[in-house]
């Protein structure tokens, strides 16, 4: 069974400064990775994923994930962070086998940007 | 612009009466999803649609149905809504999951159920 971790709850980061939200997976095969925001009272949007090829992947926003197969993380960073980057961001893995694999969702870190 | 629309945003219903839940894509995706969306948890999804084939997840119980009557549009039954069906409902679209497609789903606003 395939699995998500976002080991912290919530993340505060002043204004400006570099910003990491983490999540490590588990799935039997290779991994497809995404991660979403949620605003307050919204639904779910999707800032980046990775598929194959490079490591680093850059996303909406400014943000970007590195994805890490030897440590099975997928972390989210910004390198400047924004008030307005304060949501509630999902991480999300599915195996990359062929057909339908569910989308698995971790339950989510809230970002708070300190002004 | 909208992608992906819930109506009503917001539901309130009484013990046991039947609602329905509604979504509309103009993305013209294959796949319609209906996640469940407790405060503080991952969206748990509930079944989804490809084209006309519905896929139930296991665990999902008979109380929610779905259906999608043209690729556009796609709804939620709960027959008889308990005090723990109170939760945010979200529908997501993607474009397909087969072959190189990689399911990257687009979400509505969702619609937020309270039963009283």
């Amino acid at each position: 069974a395939q699995s998500v971790a976002q080991p912290e709850d919530q993340v505060n980061v002043a204004e400006g400064n570099p910003l990491t939200v983490k999540c490590t997976y588990s799935v039997s095969g290779n991994p497809y990775l995404f991660w979403y925001v949620q605003y307050p009272n919204r639904g779910l949007q999707f800032l980046l994923k990775y598929i194959t090829g490079d490591n680093l992947v850059k996303g909406s926003y400014g943000f970007e994930a590195e994805f890490n197969k030897s440590q099975t993380s997928f972390h989210l960073k910004k390198p400047s962070a924004l008030v307005s980057d304060s949501a509630l961001y999902f991480c999300a893995v599915r195996d990359a086998t062929g057909g339908y694999q569910k989308v698995t969702f971790g339950i989510g870190t809230k970002l708070q940007v300190i002004p | 612009d909208a992608m992906v629309i819930q109506n009503p945003r917001y539901q309130v219903t009484q013990f046991g009466k039947p609602v329905t839940l509604s979504c509309s894509q103009t993305l013209n995706h294959n796949v319609m999803y209906w996640y469940q969306q407790k405060s503080s948890q991952a969206p748990k999804l509930l079944f989804h649609y490809y084209d006309k084939d519905f896929n139930n997840e296991a665990d999902t119980p008979d109380n929610f149905q779905s259906r999608r009557p043209n690729t556009s549009f796609c709804f939620l039954d709960i027959r008889s809504p308990g005090l723990g069906d109170a939760a945010m409902y979200l529908c997501a679209t993607s474009r397909d999951y087969q072959g190189t497609y990689t399911d990257t789903q687009y979400f509505g606003p969702g619609t937020r159920l309270t039963v009283l």
